[in-house]
C-alpha cells in the first residue's frame, strides 16, 4: 500500500464548529506532516511528526490541534477557526524524516 | 526572498516540445526535490537529488543541481497534455525545514 488517504474530501464549517481532519498511512512510515495551502501557493509546513512525537510546530495557531494516535494514523483537530483558515488541508508521510515524502489528496476546508 | 525561488512562474508550450523550469535557493541543503501537483491537488514527488549529486532521470525528467550557484533545473522532455501541472522544488535547508518554492504553471497545449 502506497497511499497516504485523507478524509474527508471536503469540509465546511462554521466559526464555532469542532471537526477533525484524518490521516493514515499503512507505508511503515515514521514521518507524517500536515500543510496548509491557498490557491496558487505552495504548500506551508504546520506540523511534523517523527516516531508519533511532535518534534516540529511552525506557530501555528491554537485552534490547529495536531494528534498522533499511532505510527499510521495523524489526525487535525479543529476549534473556533476564522474564514482566512479556508484552504486545502495536505497530510504527507516520509520513511524517516527529509526524505521523500508522499502526500495525500487533501481535505478541502471552507469556514464560513 | 524565499528559500526555493522557480523560474519561471508560468510556462506555456506546444505538446512535443520541452520545458526547463528553474529552482534557485539561498542556504546548504541536504537535498532538493521536484515535486508535480495537477490542479489543487495533493503532490506527486517527481524526483530526488542530493547535494552531491549533479544530474538525475528518471522518464522523461531530468534534474540537474548546482551546489555552487544554488540552482536546480527541471527538464521534461516531449511535453503531453497530461504534464500541464504546478511544480514545485523543495529543500531541506540545512537546520531548518521543509521549504516549498512558488512554484512554476506549466500549460502543455495539443
Amino acid at each position: 500500500d502506497t497511499e497516504v488517504t485523507q478524509t474527508p474530501k471536503h469540509l465546511v464549517m462554521g466559526m464555532t464548529n469542532k471537526k477533525s481532519l484524518k490521516c493514515e498511512q499503512h507505508m511503515g512510515h515514521r514521518a507524517m506532516y500536515w500543510y496548509k495551502q491557498k490557491a496558487k501557493k505552495p504548500p506551508e509546513l504546520m506540523f511534523v511528526y517523527s516516531y508519533e512525537k511532535l518534534s516540529i510546530n511552525e506557530s501555528v495557531p491554537s485552534r490547529f490541534s495536531p494528534e498522533c494516535p499511532n505510527s499510521s494514523l495523524l489526525n487535525l483537530h479543529l476549534h473556533a477557526l476564522q474564514p482566512e483558515d479556508s484552504a486545502l488541508y495536505l497530510c504527507a508521510s516520509s520513511p524517516p524524516f527529509q526524505e521523500t515524502q508522499y502526500f495525500g489528496p487533501g481535505t478541502r476546508l471552507l469556514v464560513l | 526572498s524565499q528559500q526555493g525561488e522557480e523560474d519561471p512562474q508560468a510556462l506555456s508550450i506546444q505538446e512535443g516540445e520541452n520545458a526547463t523550469m528553474n529552482c534557485s535557493y539561498k542556504t546548504s541543503i541536504n537535498n532538493l526535490q521536484w515535486y508535480r501537483q495537477n490542479s489543487g491537488r495533493g503532490l506527486v514527488h517527481l524526483i530526488l537529488i542530493r547535494s552531491n549529486e549533479r544530474e538525475k532521470h528518471s522518464g522523461r525528467l531530468r534534474v540537474t543541481l548546482d551546489t555552487s550557484k544554488k540552482s536546480s533545473s527541471l527538464l521534461i522532455t516531449a511535453s503531453r497534455a497530461a504534464d500541464t501541472a504546478s511544480y514545485f522544488c523543495a529543500t531541506y535547508p540545512r537546520g531548518q525545514n521543509f521549504v516549498f518554492g512558488p512554484g512554476t504553471r506549466l500549460s502543455v497545449l495539443p
